[in-house]
């Protein structure tokens, strides 16, 4: 069955500074995977999505994510992290279910 | 295209009446999926319908049921409200089912009372 950690609760950053927020997938074949974030009681938005081809994968809001089979991680990175920033992200995976992680709370710092 | 689309976008009822939330999903989709989220329990997954079909199922009571009508617009309904239905409901549709990203909806919160 497929699953999605995200190992992380809460990050808290402060602004300027660069971000990581991991994700690590369980599933047998070669996955679909995304990120989506979230601001205080909207719907989810889309930010990325690999499919396959470059492992390094360019989304919305200066946000990029890089996948590792060996590692079965789907990392999520942004060089400068601005106050708007601020939201819970979630890693999801796609295959024969669509399976969301528990989310990352993000925190930034003036 | 238009976005997906939930009404109402809020809603109070009082404990053991029932709710019926609407979603209209994105033109030319046809899977629609359902989500409750709360504080305590995050994002958790209600159904999915493809082609008016239920696809698959999360892990709630059968108060919590769904429908998907030929134009892939989808309902759900509450019966029997319970305090601890209080939450944002999330609808989201896709192209097809499993592999494609899912779009979501602004939600639905309903409020229990």
């Amino acid at each position: 069955a497929q699953s999605v950690t995200q190992p992380d609760i809460h990050i808290t950053v402060s602004e300027g500074a660069s971000l990581e927020l991991r994700c690590n997938y369980s599933y047998g074949a070669t996955p679909y995977l995304f990120w989506y974030v979230q601001s205080p009681g909207q719907g989810l938005q889309l930010l990325l999505k690999y499919f396959s081809g470059d492992t390094l994968v360019q989304g919305i809001k200066g946000f990029e994510a890089e996948f590792k089979r060996s590692q079965s991680s789907f990392n999520l990175r942004k060089p400068s992290v601005h106050w708007s920033d601020a939201a819970e992200y979630f890693c999801a995976v796609g295959g024969q279910n669509f399976v969301f992680g528990p989310g990352t709370r993000l925190s930034v710092l003036p | 295209k238009a976005g997906v689309t939930q009404t109402p976008r809020y809603l109070i009822k009082t404990r053991g009446q029932q709710v019926t939330l609407s979603c209209s999903p994105i033109s030319g989709h046809r899977s629609v999926s359902w989500y409750q989220q709360t504080p305590g329990q995050g994002l958790q997954f209600l159904f999915e319908y493809f082609s008016e079909t239920q696809r698959n199922k999360g892990n709630f009571p059968g108060r919590f049921s769904g429908r998907q009508f030929s134009n892939s617009r989808s309902e759900m309904n509450v019966s029997t409200l319970e305090l601890g239905d209080s939450a944002l409901y999330l609808c989201a549709s896709s192209l097809e089912t499993g592999f494609y990203e899912q779009y979501f909806g602004p939600g639905t919160r309903l409020t229990v009372t």
